[in-house]
């Protein structure tokens, strides 16, 4: 089955690090370019980072120095580093397949819930 | 703010068409391809229109998108109860850097 299945959410203090997950199934892994996109409860879509097929990533300014994207190709995997982490981090993180015939992001996981509080 | 401008509600009846409108600018819709996706409550996106107007396979033809200037459009006709969801607009921002979705709009089905 193609999906994609993220894990690593939880309850971090503020100030604290946290490492998310994503393990790819049912496609080449290392052909996509990979994405991260977080929701706050009630709020709308916010796009956080990507990595491309060469490694290369590229964030927003307003994550820039604080995420860090990466991916394990022989693993399948891909990772959010998430350090510093304040309470407007707290959202649902989805990692997102991007098709490159299409442009899109074609393949979304379930998300994992990232909690920031004391 | 969002770069992108969506209603932030909307709604139909059964049967219905109803529209809802994407406004950008020249750095984001004015120069890319626009994205629609489908939020149904509790779950993930999902993809429901690429390349302005294009549909993957398994979407139904009732959606439908379409683009003009740096305002796009997203047509839902023959409007279901299962079509009660969010609806997220999106693009690349060439100012930016970065990819960008609208707020978002919410379609209640009366």
């Amino acid at each position: 089955e193609v999906q994609l299945v993220e894990s690593g959410g939880g309850l971090v203090q503020p100030g604290g690090s946290l490492r998310l997950s994503c393990e790819a199934s049912g496609f080449t892994f290392s052909y996509y370019d990979m994405h991260w996109v977080r929701q706050a409860t009630g709020k709308g879509l916010e796009w956080v980072s990507a990595i491309g097929t060469g490694g290369d990533p590229n964030y927003p300014g307003s994550v820039k120095g604080r995420f860090t994207i990466s991916r394990e190709n022989a693993k399948n995997s891909l990772y959010l580093q998430i350090s510093s982490l304040r309470a407007g981090d707290t959202a649902v993180y989805y990692c997102a397949r991007r098709n490159p015939k299409w442009g899109a992001f074609d393949l979304w996981g379930q998300g994992t819930m990232v909690t920031v509080s004391s | 703010q969002s770069v992108l401008t969506q209603p932030s509600s909307t709604s139909g009846t059964p049967g219905q068409r109803v529209t809802i409108s994407c406004s950008g600018s020249s750095s984001n819709i004015g120069n890319n391809d626009v994205y629609w996706y489908q939020q149904l409550p509790g779950t993930a996106p999902k993809l429901l229109i690429y390349r302005n107007n294009q549909r993957p396979s398994g979407v139904p033809d009732r959606f439908s998108g379409s683009k003009s200037g740096t305002s796009a459009s997203l047509a839902i006709s023959g409007l279901r109860s299962e079509d009660e969801a969010d609806y997220y607009c999106a693009t690349w921002d060439d100012s930016l850097f970065a990819w960008v979705f609208g707020g978002g709009t919410r379609l209640t089905v009366l």
